[in-house]
């Protein structure tokens, strides 16, 4: 069965860091790779995904991520963060095989940007 | 469009009663889901299903119930409730592209579930 692991539970930065949250999954067939980010009382939004091509892509409001295959990895990154990006952030990943239907999920990734 | 909707968004239960929580989509979605958030475990699928009349179980199926008779409803049942089932469902929805579901999902604003 895949699974996703999120090593970092909380990150705390100040305005104008820079964010890298790590993600590595264990499938080791194609998949489909995403971004999640929830922000305070609010639901899941996409941030970004990755399905074929470029293995840098560039989501909303900044953020890009990097997938490297060769190390199992989908690496969650923004040059400068800001207070407004102060959320839950998970990653997910779909395996394309036949239980590709299902979206595994990191356990999240708390970010508290302090002004 | 509304998008995916859920209710109620609270709901106290306790231990043994049964309710249903209601998810719809107005997006014409062929593919619905439930997920359940626990805090540190991110979010785990309850069941899923990839159109009317199919359903199939996810990760953590145990203790819940679902149907499909419609392409815009997916409705959650918990048969007894438990304190383990404590926690926010959320709902979501996708489309299909080539009959592939591999497709990012809409979720709902979530139901914050508290059984005693």
């Amino acid at each position: 069965a895949q699974s996703v692991s999120q090593h970092n539970h909380h990150v705390i930065l100040s305005e104008a860091a820079s964010l890298e949250l790590g993600c590595n999954y264990s499938y080791g067939g194609t998949v489909n790779l995403f971004w999640y980010v929830q922000y305070p009382g609010q639901h899941l939004q996409l941030l970004l995904k990755y399905f074929s091509g470029d293995p840098l892509v560039k989501g909303i409001k900044g953020f890009e991520a990097e997938f490297i295959k060769s190390k199992f990895s989908f690496n969650l990154r923004k040059p400068s963060v800001q207070w407004s990006d102060t959320a839950e952030y998970f990653c997910a990943v779909n395996a394309r095989n036949n239980a590709g239907n299902m979206l595994t999920f990191g356990g999240g990734t708390r970010l508290m940007v302090k002004p | 469009n509304a998008g995916v909707t859920q209710t109620p968004k609270f709901q106290v239960l306790k231990t043994g009663q049964s309710m249903t929580l209601q998810c719809a989509q107005d997006m014409n979605h062929e593919y619905m889901s439930w997920y359940r958030q626990d805090p540190g475990m991110g979010l785990r699928l309850i069941h899923y299903s990839v159109g009317a009349g199919i359903t199939d179980q996810g990760e953590v199926p145990n203790g819940y119930n679902v149907s499909r008779s419609t392409t815009e409803d997916f409705p959650l049942r918990l048969l007894s409730a438990a304190p383990s089932q404590t926690s926010v469902y959320f709902c979501a929805s996708s489309y299909s592209s080539g009959g592939s579901f591999y497709n990012e999902q809409f979720f709902g604003p979530g139901t914050r579930l508290t059984v005693l």
